[in-house]
């Protein structure tokens, strides 16, 4: 169990460009979540997948943003036309999925947008 | 919509001091309450997890309780040391999404 693994753990880019982020969370977890933080602020939920679907998307999330997770392991997490707003800690975690799941976060990505 | 409430926002305290951090959520119909820490520029880390049916959880020197029916949950620290120093915050599950708290920064002094 190596834990959850995000990469990149730093992306600095321009106004305009698009990223992607990768999550892969801990191998038997079938629940897979993407958070955003912001300095001095919790976590802001943005979607979550179980297994290969996902099953909500935050309302606040703006359509440049978009999810997948392909056969049900990594996810990845793309912003389109990326904005100066966009600057945040961008977190995946996974759970077993029951009613009593423990959440389990990776290091997180930061993204910086100049 | 769930709500989650950590008071106080910031703690200073000398080391060796016992201490206290508070979360409060408003809808009781959660299946468990975790507590994680956070260091700068880092992930959270689990601390410890309080199902729904469980009164309280313990890891070494901390103590997690939770009252479901005034929606209140205490993490307990005892005999702070300096590396204790971090970002504690608490997340609410609903079944379907975590409701997290803003956190509570926490300084021991040496």
């Amino acid at each position: 169990d190596t834990g959850v693994s995000q990469n990149p753990r730093h992306k600095i880019t321009k106004r305009g460009q698009n990223v992607t982020f990768r999550c892969d969370p801990i191998s038997e977890h079938n629940r897979l979540y993407w958070y955003r933080q912001t300095l001095g602020q919790g976590p802001e939920f943005l979607t979550y997948f179980q297994n290969e679907a996902q099953l909500e998307k935050s309302r606040l999330l703006s359509d440049r943003f978009s999810a997948e997770r392909p056969k049900g392991s990594f996810s990845t997490l793309e912003i389109q036309r990326t904005e100066q707003g966009d600057s945040a800690m961008y977190l995946c975690a996974s759970s077993l999925y029951a009613n009593t799941g423990e959440l389990f976060f990776g290091e997180g990505s930061r993204l910086t947008v100049l | 919509k769930q709500e989650v409430t950590q008071i106080p926002a910031a703690l200073s305290v000398p080391e060796g001091e016992n201490l206290v951090l508070n979360c409060s959520f408003t809808d009781s119909a959660i299946y468990n309450l975790q507590w994680f820490r956070q260091d700068p520029g880092k992930g959270l880390t689990s601390l410890l997890l309080i199902q729904s049916s469980q009164r309280e959880q313990t890891s070494g020197r901390l103590n997690a309780s939770l009252d479901k029916s005034s929606g209140r949950s205490t993490l307990y620290i005892a005999a702070s040391q300096p590396g204790d120093s971090a970002t504690y915050l608490c997340a609410a599950y609903t079944g379907n999404q975590f409701y997290f708290g803003t956190g509570t920064s926490l300084t021991v002094i040496p």
